[in-house]
């Protein structure tokens, strides 16, 4: 089968630093992509890996280890604006993406 | 230019009626998505299209729902005889192949009393 697993929920403080993991099993990879989702919006692009490493953009660093089927996601200097859904999200073979649950982060002040 | 739209952005349907939901991809994608969201859930794949080709449509729940991309531009998805479990989000996306990065219109959130 297929899955994806990441928590349902952290908290973080504002300027703090949080990561958000994911683990995987799928049939087929083409890339780990995370995006973001505010309550009640569409999912927007935030990060694309398909090498093992770690890819730097802004405050948003995202991590992939293939041979352990294992990503996360970094966020540096917290804002109340970055509470929402993260969907970690794995393009198997033929285009079709799989999509974990998503974590819900609370940023506090 | 624009990005993905999508219409109705609500829609209220009784139980066996039919709907029809629409998604005006980004000009020029050849890549097209459906996907479905239930509450507090992540996205699950429904259909995907490239161009006017129905490539993949494993994730389509049951025989009542239908997509089509009729001149690989415009898409709709068709569900049939609607039931209380197909109340959720209805998301498109679009790419410009289908291996990048995908754009999501805003949604259709469907809710079948």
């Amino acid at each position: 089968g297929q899955n994806i697993d990441q928590p349902t929920e952290m908290t973080a403080t504002e300027g703090a630093i949080v990561q958000i993991n994911c683990t995987y099993q799928t049939s087929g990879f083409n890339g780990l992509f995370w995006y973001q989702q505010h309550a009640g919006e569409a999912p927007t692009f935030l990060s694309y890996n398909v090498l093992d490493g770690l890819e730097e953009k802004g405050r948003f660093s995202s991590f992939l280890s293939r041979s352990k089927g294992y990503s996360y996601l970094l966020l540096k200097e917290l804002q109340m604006k970055d509470s929402a859904s993260y969907l970690c999200a794995v393009l198997t073979w033929g285009f079709k993406t799989i999509f974990g649950a998503g974590t819900r982060l609370f940023v506090k002040a | 230019g624009a990005g993905v739209s999508q219409s109705p952005r609500y829609k209220v349907a009784k139980r066996g009626q039919d709907v029809a939901l629409r998604c005006d991809p980004i000009s020029g994608h050849v890549s097209l998505f459906w996907y479905q969201q239930a509450l507090g859930q992540g996205p699950e794949f429904l259909t995907y299209f490239q161009n006017e080709a129905q490539l993949d449509k494993s994730g389509l729940p049951s025989d009542r729902f239908f997509a089509e991309r009729p001149e690989g531009s415009v898409s709709t998805l068709k569900i049939q005889r609607t039931q209380q479990e197909d109340s959720a989000v209805y998301l498109c996306a679009s790419s410009p192949r289908g291996l990048e990065t995908q754009y999501f219109g805003p949604g259709t959130r469907l809710l079948v009393l």
